[in-house]
């Protein structure tokens, strides 16, 4: 069984602060994908990485896929309010395979 | 175009009673999956269907839930009897099969609570 933990579980920071949550894993995968759930919403795709040692920029969020391709980070600079909610990664182990498997997520409160 | 839709958006239910929840899939989409969100144990896929058809329900607790995918635009999640510990967020979520890393778009969610 593959799985994915991601830490911090919960993380409050100042509007302004800089912060990384990180998502690692034992196994390898094919890819690896980050979504951000709001409350009472589904979860919406952010960044998808591929390569290992790929990096991503979304305006303010960096998304990085580890060498080995087992785990991932996510580092948001200058976090506004609006970047609240829970982030969640998900491992594509490839191969056909359809199924993702999610971290249970971090939690983000950004205080203005 | 519209997302995935799901109803209800909130259900509340006795221990005992059956519990039908429903989904329409983005037009197009060829996959259908149902996942399950709890504090516990996070984001936990129940059933995929491709085509209509179901192609692995090994998360499908138990046999108190199925699922049916009569037509490409629908499909329902179904609790016969419900319990206190089915109590979640249930998500329904598509996406158009490509063969390559394919994007999943999930819907509001269905909020369950069994008392």
């Amino acid at each position: 069984t593959q799985l994915l933990e991601q830490s911090p579980q919960f993380l409050s920071i100042q509007e302004g602060e800089n912060l990384t949550v990180y998502c690692n894993s034992s196994s390898v995968f094919s890819s690896l994908q980050w979504y951000r759930q709001e409350p009472g919403e589904g979860p919406v795709l952010l960044v998808t990485v591929v390569t290992g040692g790929e990096v991503k920029k979304l305006k303010r969020l960096t998304f990085q896929f580890g060498d080995a391709r087992k785990d991932s980070s996510l580092h948001i600079t200058a976090a506004q309010p609006g970047d609240t909610g829970l982030y969640l990664c998900a491992g594509d182990s490839g191969a056909g395979s359809y199924q993702l498997t999610f971290g249970k997520g971090t939690k983000l409160s950004v205080i203005p | 175009d519209a997302g995935v839709i799901q109803s209800p958006r909130h259900e509340v239910t006795e221990m005992g009673q059956e519990v039908t929840l429903r989904c329409k899939p983005i037009s197009g989409h060829n996959s259908l999956f149902w996942y399950r969100q709890t504090m516990m144990r996070g984001l936990e896929l129940l059933i995929y269907f491709n085509n209509n058809v179901p192609i692995d329900d090994s998360g499908m607790p138990e046999d108190r839930f199925s699922a049916k995918m009569p037509n490409a635009s629908f499909s329902t999640l179904k609790i016969q009897p419900s319990e206190p510990r089915d109590s979640a967020v249930y998500f329904c979520a598509s996406r158009r099969t490509s063969g390559v890393t394919d994007t999943q778009y999930f819907g509001p969610g269905t909020r369950l609570t069994v008392l």
